[in-house]
C-alpha cells in the first residue's frame, strides 16, 4: 500500500541534544511538508519541499532544519531542542497544485518528548 | 482574529445521531476545503475534499461549503462509536505550494 511512514513513532531527547525525525513516502508525491502539532492545537506548518526547493514558513524558528536527499525521504532536524519543542511532528505529502492536487496525506506522526 | 475558527467542543452524542461540525474562515483566498479525522496519537486522515460551494456526499459523510458566508460544515449520519475522534477542518488557496490552514479541531465522542 502506498503510504507515508514516520520513524520513530516516539522519540525522547534531552534538553539541547540534537534530534532527527524521519519521513518516507511511497506515493511519489512532489511536495513534502513538516507540521508541528501541540496538544489540542491545530497543526502548524514549519516548512515544505516542492521537489528540491525548500521553503520555510516565516515564523519557523532557526532551531528547525530540514533535508530532502531524494523524492522519497525527508528529515526534520532540531538542533537544540527546548522544552517548548515537545509536540507531535507530522509529515505530509501532496502531488502539488501544479499537478492539480491540493490534498495532503499524513503520516502517523512522531511524538517528541524533551526532558 | 484567527483565519480559521472551529469550536473545539467537546461534542458528545448518542450512537445513531446526526453530527454537525462547523468552521468559519476570514481569508477570501481560500478556494479548497478539507476535513480530516484524527484519532488520539495518530496522524490526520483525509475524509473529504471539495473546492466548490454546495454539498459533497461520501457514504455517511456530507461536506457543505458556503463561500459567500465563509462557512463550511461536515455532517455525519448514523454516527458510530468508531467515529469518536478529533475532526479538523483545513483550507487553502492563493499559494503555489498548497499551504493548508487548519482549524483547532472538534473533539467528538459517540457513545453507545
Amino acid at each position: 500500500d502506498a503510504m507515508v511512514i514516520q520513524n520513530p513513532r516516539y522519540q525522547v531527547t534531552q534538553f539541547g541534544k540534537p534530534v532527527t525525525l524521519s519521513c518516507s513516502q511511497t506515493l511519489n508525491h512532489n511536495v513534502m511538508y513538516w507540521y508541528q502539532q501541540k496538544s489540542s492545537q491545530a497543526p502548524k506548518l514549519l516548512f515544505h519541499y516542492y521537489d528540491k526547493d525548500f521553503n520555510n514558513e516565516a515564523d519557523t524558528p532557526d532551531n528547525f532544519q530540514s533535508r530532502r536527499p531524494n523524492t522519497s525521504f525527508c528529515f526534520l532536524d532540531i538542533r537544540s531542542p527546548g522544552l517548548g519543542d515537545a509536540a507531535m511532528y507530522l509529515c505530509a505529502t501532496s502531488r502539488g497544485p501544479s499537478r492539480g492536487s491540493h490534498e495532503q496525506f499524513f503520516g502517523p506522526g512522531t511524538r517528541l518528548t524533551v526532558l | 482574529q484567527k483565519e480559521v475558527e472551529q469550536d473545539p467542543g467537546p461534542l458528545s452524542v448518542p450512537e445513531g445521531a446526526i453530527v454537525s461540525l462547523n468552521c468559519t474562515y476570514s481569508n477570501s483566498a481560500f478556494q479548497y476545503f478539507m476535513w480530516y479525522r484524527q484519532y488520539s496519537r495518530k496522524g490526520p486522515e483525509l475524509l473529504m475534499y471539495t473546492y466548490s460551494s454546495g454539498n459533497k456526499e461520501d457514504g455517511r459523510f456530507t461536506a457543505q461549503v458556503d463561500k459567500s458566508s465563509k462557512y463550511i460544515s461536515l455532517f455525519i449520519r448514523d454516527s458510530q462509536p468508531s467515529d469518536s475522534a478529533t475532526y479538523l477542518c483545513a483550507m487553502g488557496g492563493g499559494t503555489s505550494y498548497g499551504k493548508l490552514t487548519f482549524g483547532q479541531g472538534t473533539i467528538l465522542t459517540v457513545h453507545p
